[in-house]
């Protein structure tokens, strides 16, 4: 079975952009998450899907948002981007309802200017 | 505000060594706490993970002990190997709360 799989792996932008991430989770994990690590803060949940609804939100301005397909594909977007939003971004498929054995991709490297 | 305070930040041990990692949760509403592994340029993995209706747990070299009265767990890894220098992840997740709440992480380093 092919891994969690996020698009594109690195990506510079500028300050006031916008960007959007894609991930791909496992064939049929229903359960998407997102997380911002960063040398700083670590791991940041950002938000959490299940069947194209978004069940819980992290800590982060409206400015991060995000979407889940009737294919479970998800994608987050980030407007008007920040310094502070260069981070690794990483996505996490789950195939219950549950948390338990969650399966991360490599991350998308964000690096804003 | 739900934390997991983890420790130490970094760590050197020699092969064959065991290394211990602690964390300390404060939220008595967690009931799920996964640890992770994590080589550079790759996401975590998970390794093992406990609930608190038992004190320990084992798979393979890996062992998690549970203190639930302190509210503390910790990482145990026997017989560790140069393979196993990576940054490790504690975690810990509520009933319905649908998200992980993460340590801030201990880079291990087994010298040979």
């Amino acid at each position: 079975k092919a891994g969690v799989t996020q698009t594109p792996r690195y990506l510079i932008k500028t300050r006031g952009q916008q960007v959007t991430l894609s991930c791909s989770p496992i064939s049929g994990h229903r359960s998407v998450s997102w997380y911002q690590q960063t040398p700083g803060q670590g791991l940041q949940f950002l938000f959490e899907y299940f069947s194209e609804t978004q069940r819980n939100k992290g800590n982060f301005p409206g400015r991060f948002s995000g979407r889940q397909f009737s294919n479970s594909r998800s994608e987050m977007n980030v407007s008007t981007l920040e310094l502070g939003d260069s981070a690794l971004y990483l996505c996490a498929s789950s195939p219950l309802a549950g948390l338990e054995t969650q399966y991360f991709g490599p991350g998308t490297r964000l690096l804003v200017l | 505000q739900q934390q997991v305070k983890q420790s130490p930040q970094s760590l050197i041990v020699q092969k064959g060594g065991i290394p211990i990692i602690n964390c300390a949760y404060e939220n008595t509403a967690f009931d799920y706490f996964p640890w992770y592994q994590q080589f550079p340029g790759k996401g975590p993995a998970l390794l093992i993970a406990i609930r608190p209706d038992v004190s320990e747990k084992k798979e393979g070299r890996f062992t998690i002990s549970f203190n639930k009265s302190a509210k503390q767990f910790s990482l145990h890894i026997m017989d560790s190997q140069p393979g196993d220098s990576a940054t490790y992840f504690c975690a810990a997740s509520g009933a319905g709360s649908y998200q992980l709440t993460f340590g801030k992480g201990t880079k291990l380093s087994v010298i040979p």
